[in-house]
């Protein structure tokens, strides 16, 4: 694989149910990110990593739950999903975390309904 | 609060150049960034100002002015595949990153 992929494409998912979008990179980037993106919003920070074993919260972290227990793999999990968190997700990494001058790359998103 | 203002849709001519504009009110500035993104793709890193001033890489130029808090994108000789949205983002004084809700670009032949 070369840079980002997110698994899976698309998933519909009925409200109250666990799901796990995962997220690998192989840049070797250390730090990643979760963001959700709705119609006639911006992207929205989930949650982020830094560095492998660390993790923080952004804008709309609630509902939400992440880990990074190798610099590769960033999954996020919903332990209860909901129709509001019906979104297109995606997950981005960049070289080290530094925000204000680092590009991020992205994958290419996870689209998830929730019923 | 902190807000990013762009346009929701622009339409242009294939050849033609196109200006993008992006406002922002923000707590403080640490750097700007453009995006494109294609439907149904993911965002890619297009172009980053933190100085006044003109950037240029290409058919596509970014302008930043610190003090009116306001960038744009150019875009040159337009082609059909310049055909997306454009998304400008903020880094605020707490580096966290702002994003527009991103500018839909219409290219007609």
């Amino acid at each position: 694989i070369a840079g980002i992929t997110q698994a899976p494409t698309s998933q519909i998912l009925a409200a109250g149910r666990r799901m796990t979008l995962r997220c690998t990179q192989d840049m070797r980037h250390n730090a990643m990110y979760w963001y959700r993106q709705d119609l006639g919003l911006g992207l929205r920070l989930i949650h982020y990593s830094n560095t492998a074993g660390t993790t923080g919260k952004g804008e709309v972290p609630d509902g939400y739950s992440v880990s990074r227990a190798n610099t590769d793999d960033f999954p996020l999990t919903l332990a209860s999903a909901v129709p509001s968190q019906t979104s297109v997700y995606f997950c981005a990494s960049s070289l080290s975390g530094r925000v204000e001058t680092e590009k991020q790359f992205f994958g290419p998103g996870t689209r998830l309904t929730v019923l | 609060g902190q807000n990013i203002d762009q346009p929701t849709e622009m339409t242009a001519t294939e050849g033609a150049i196109v200006q993008i504009n992006c406002t922002y009110q923000t707590s403080g500035f640490n750097g700007l960034f453009w995006y494109q993104q294609h439907a149904g793709e993911a965002p890619t890193f297009l172009s980053y100002n933190v100085l006044d001033g003109l950037e240029e890489k290409g058919r596509f130029s970014s302008f930043l002015s610190r003090s009116k808090g306001y960038s744009y994108l150019l875009l040159k000789e337009l082609q059909m595949k310049d055909s997306a949205s454009y998304l400008c983002a903020v880094v605020d004084s707490n580096y966290q990153l702002i994003w527009g809700a991103g500018t839909k670009l219409i290219i007609k032949p």
